[in-house]
């Protein structure tokens, strides 16, 4: 069974831009989360989405925002980049909910520079 | 709410040797606790979860960790250490509808 695919694996883009990040999770599961990753604040988590529907959301400006499809896939989108927000951006897609104690399967991320 | 203190960023052992790396949560309802592992370039590996049906946690690549509610510890042990086994390692604790909080992870370095 393939795991979960994060594309593209880098990209680099300008202060000001947006950017979409693209998520496919594991065959069969329908929750998708999104964890920022920084060597400052560590590991943070943005949204998890559900069947469709965002269900948790982290501490973060409305400038990060996502969406799921009904085949599960998720983007992510950040718009009016900051320096800060360079950062490996993980995906992570598990069965059921996280809330009920469900292991998530991360991908290996896109790493994205914002100069 | 829910935390995780990481203690160490950095631990050395030698190969062969006993690991042992430390995690303590913070929780206000029972805790869901999970160990991850990264390698260079990777995304975050499952090592094991604390399910509540078993106080130790026997994980992969050997690895388990003991769950004491009193201590309010997870601490990642391995009896013999390999070269293989260096790397990131992250505890996380899930207390409600939020996502995983994360420790500030704990680099394990293996010397020959």
């Amino acid at each position: 069974k393939a795991g979960v695919t994060q594309t593209p694996r880098y990209l680099i883009k300008t202060r000001g831009q947006q950017v979409t990040l693209s998520c496919s999770p594991i065959s069969g599961h329908r929750s998708v989360s999104w964890y920022q990753q920084t060597p400052g604040q560590g590991l943070q988590f943005l949204f998890e989405y559900f069947s469709e529907t965002q269900r948790n959301k982290g501490n973060f400006p409305g400038r990060f925002s996502g969406r799921q499809f009904s085949n599960s896939r998720s983007e992510m989108n950040v718009s009016t980049l900051e320096l800060g927000d360079s950062a490996l951006y993980l995906c992570a897609s598990s069965l059921e909910r996280t809330d009920n104690n469900s292991p998530l399967h991360f991908g290996n991320g896109t790493r994205l520079t914002v100069t | 709410a829910q935390s995780v203190t990481q203690l160490g960023s950095h631990v050395s052992v030698s190969e062969g040797a006993l690991v042992l790396l430390r995690c303590n949560y913070s929780s206000s309802v029972p805790p869901y606790l999970f160990w991850y592992v990264q390698y260079p370039n990777q995304g975050l590996q499952l090592l094991l979860k604390y399910t509540s049906a078993a106080t130790l946690v026997k994980g992969i690549n050997g690895f388990e960790a003991e769950f004491k509610k009193s201590e309010t510890s997870f601490h990642l042990t391995k009896p013999s250490a390999h070269m293989s086994d260096a790397a990131e390692y992250f505890c996380a604790v899930r207390g409600g509808a939020d996502g995983l909080t994360f420790g500030k992870g704990t680099h394990l370095i293996i010397q020959p």
